[in-house]
């Protein structure tokens, strides 16, 4: 079946740095997603995409969709303590968020 | 507005139970979908249901199962519990089956010993 790489496994930064993770697909994707999970939470979305090359931006967060549609990386700017949590890629073969699959998350870890 | 919510919390069973976990959709949606997570994993695919039919099912053996009721809240159960069950149960809704945002409850943590 499909599967997600998702890297780094977990990162550990000082407060105000970026931050960079991404995921990659053996399988194309016609939408990825990306949430944040707090402990003892379900996931909360933070970024959709659509469109191969699509790029967007949710406050401090961008994400991109690669142009192969395998796939998208996510970058947080000047990093605050609220960020700790993991961070999970979904992709969807089809256009059906009730279906996605999913990365096994990174791990960030904000230092003040 | 409420949003997706699950019940129990916590749950603790013993093997070869079986236990059924409560999914109420946020108002409005549909399409409801489940998910297991095992610790240090991303969620993976178990069900989904939409207007009461079965849309979708992941690579999950037949003691799971689940239903949707006509007011799009659902049931997901599961007989002969495993150790290996062991994990937190999340439920997201969608107002339809093509809807390209899903929302999360907060889960059920099922702990079988």
């Amino acid at each position: 079946g499909q599967q997600l790489n998702q890297s780094p496994q977990s990162m550990f930064i000082q407060e105000g740095e970026d931050v960079s993770m991404n995921c990659t697909s053996s399988s194309i994707f016609n939408t990825w997603l990306w949430y944040k999970q707090d402990p003892g939470e379900g996931p909360v979305l933070l970024i959709a995409l659509y469109k191969a090359g699509e790029l967007t931006s949710n406050g401090r967060l961008t994400a991109q969709f690669g142009i192969t549609r395998k796939d998208s990386f996510l970058n947080i700017s000047a990093s605050i303590p609220s960020d700790v949590g993991i961070y999970f890629c979904a992709g969807q073969a089809g256009t059906n968020a009730g279906k996605s699959t999913f990365g096994d998350g990174t791990t960030l870890t904000v230092k003040p | 507005d409420a949003g997706v919510t699950q019940s129990p919390t916590h749950l603790i069973k013993t093997r070869g139970q079986q236990v059924t976990l409560r999914c109420s959709p946020i108002s409005g949606h549909k399409s409801v979908s489940w998910y297991q997570q095992v610790l240090g994993q991303g969620p993976q695919f178990i069900f989904q249901y939409y207007e009461k039919e079965e849309r979708g099912r992941g690579n999950f053996p037949d003691r799971f199962s689940a239903r949707q009721f006509p007011n799009y809240s659902s049931e997901l159960n599961v007989n002969a519990l495993l150790l290996g069950d062991s994990a937190l149960y999340l439920c997201a809704s969608s107002f339809f089956q093509g809807s390209t945002e899903a929302f999360f409850g907060q889960g059920t943590r099922l702990t079988v010993v």
